[in-house]
């Protein structure tokens, strides 16, 4: 069965620095493209980053691009998000989530993080 | 302002047939395939509809969903109280090289 377990949020100060992980295990975490998604308070859902199964190849939104940065350990099968330069905007709960098939990066995510709550205020 | 355009809200009876459209343009829902999600209050979503109709493993043969030209919907059949739940459409966009979502629709079972 696929797991994934995201860490590392919490409340940090506007401008400050936080480091997301997601634990995976019940597949081959190489074989597989992972992306963080975020949710603001009453807000929809909107994709932050995506990394390929081998982690060669990154994107970001635009929101986030020169702030966040993404990167995988696949011999610890760990996917992480680091944030810095934060602001309230990037107030929001952060999924990670697994590709439906194949290394490429994807809109189609079949198996999700529970979230973590991240929390930019002073 | 989402790059792909759902309405906010849908509604319906128990036993009845809903849908929810969500409307794109020629650089996603027009060259790409449409994927849709279910969240429940609290919780991360769920994959419903991906490759515009293909039904992942366990979800019910009501839900379904089609894509037409830079438009796409979702349909639920038979509805149920417990389908009352936030729903999003997703696609790949060309332009902005990553994916795009709908600002999401929150379905009432009245």
């Amino acid at each position: 069965e696929v797991h994934l377990l995201v860490s590392g949020g919490g409340l940090v100060q506007p401008g400050g620095s936080l480091r997301l992980s997601c634990a995976a295990s019940g597949f081959t975490f190489n074989n597989y493209a992972m992306s963080w998604v975020r949710q603001g308070p009453g807000k929809g859902l909107e994709w932050v980053s995506g990394i390929s199964g081998s982690g060669d190849s990154t994107s970001y939104a635009d929101s986030v691009k020169g702030r966040f940065t993404i990167s995988r350990d696949n011999s610890k099968n760990t996917l992480y998000l680091q944030m810095n330069s934060l602001g309230d905007e990037d107030t929001a709960v952060y999924y990670c989530a697994k590709a439906r098939s194949g290394t490429k990066m994807t809109s189609s995510w079949d198996s999700w993080g529970q979230g973590a709550l991240v929390t930019v205020s002073s | 302002q989402s790059v792909l355009t759902q309405p906010p809200s849908a509604s319906g009876t128990p036993g009845q047939r809903v849908t929810i459209s969500c409307s794109g343009s020629t650089s996603n829902i027009g060259v790409k395939t449409v994927k849709w999600y279910q969240q429940f209050p609290g919780t991360a979503p769920k994959l419903l509809i991906y490759s515009n109709n293909q039904r992942p493993s366990g979800v019910p043969d009501r839900f379904s969903g089609s894509k037409s030209g830079t438009s796409a919907s979702l349909a639920i059949s038979g509805l149920q109280s417990e389908d009352e739940a936030d729903y999003y459409c997703a696609s790949w966009d060309d332009s902005l090289n990553g994916p795009v979502f709908g600002g999401g629709t929150k379905l009432t079972v009245l």
